[in-house]
């Protein structure tokens, strides 16, 4: 079956530009994760969904990020106003939901590389 | 705060010889904990993961890793590495509804 998939994979943008990357989870799968993985470091946690519902925005950086997912599939993560310490791979999960308080395995896109310069 | 910890940026092992990859996990009386793998240019692939019961988790490709609550420890290992196997190994642990901890990788490189 299909996997994760995201676009774009490639990702260059001017400082002060607003970017959208976009997600497709595994069909069915009720969670949704971003991670940011920044060149030589592990991916880290940005925020999660439960179908529409954002339960976790913990790990955006600043107030410039914003994801959605207002029909409990797709979701977009955008970036406002980019700037160079944005330059990263952004990183979408799909996962069924465990039982409550467990955890479930996360299933990763190929990522999108963005490069602002 | 948890943290994963992968102790060893970057690892060189000849075709054949015997790998072992260490994590440390600082949370968590029953940890979840997963072993993820990266190509370049790829996204996580999972190799294999423990949430409970035998301690001694097989995955795909050959990987097992061995849990030891004793000393927070989820090392990886393989007993015969293949020239396929070079890539970044990853191991995280779940938290509180899906919250992954990553550690920063281990880098694999392989000797012909």
């Amino acid at each position: 079956g299909a996997g994760v998939s995201q676009s774009p994979r490639y990702k260059v943008a001017k400082r002060g530009q607003d970017v959208a990357l976009r997600c497709d989870p595994i069909s069915g799968h009720v969670s949704l994760f971003w991670y940011q993985q920044a060149l030589g470091q592990g991916p880290e946690f940005l925020t999660y969904f439960q179908n529409e519902a954002q339960l976790d925005k913990s790990g955006l950086p600043s107030d410039r990020f914003f994801a959605e997912r207002p029909e409990g599939s797709v979701s977009t993560l955008k970036i406002q106003r980019t700037q160079q310490e944005d330059s990263a791979v952004y990183l979408c999960a799909s996962s069924l939901p465990g039982t409550s308080g467990n955890t479930d395995t996360q299933y990763f896109g190929p990522g999108t590389r963005l490069t602002v310069l | 705060a948890q943290s994963v910890t992968q102790p060893d940026i970057h690892i060189t092992v000849s075709e054949g010889a015997s790998l072992e990859l260490r994590c440390n996990y600082s949370y968590g009386a029953t940890p979840y904990l997963f072993w993820y793998v990266q190509s370049p240019g790829q996204g996580l692939q999972l190799l294999l993961k423990y949430f409970s019961g035998d301690t001694l988790v097989q995955g795909i490709k050959g990987f097992e890793a061995e849990f030891k609550r004793s000393q927070s420890s989820f090392n990886l290992r393989k007993p015969s590495v293949h020239w396929s196997d070079a890539a970044e190994y990853f191991c995280a642990e779940g938290y509180n509804f899906n919250k992954f901890y990553f550690g920063s990788g281990t880098k694999l490189n392989v000797k012909p």
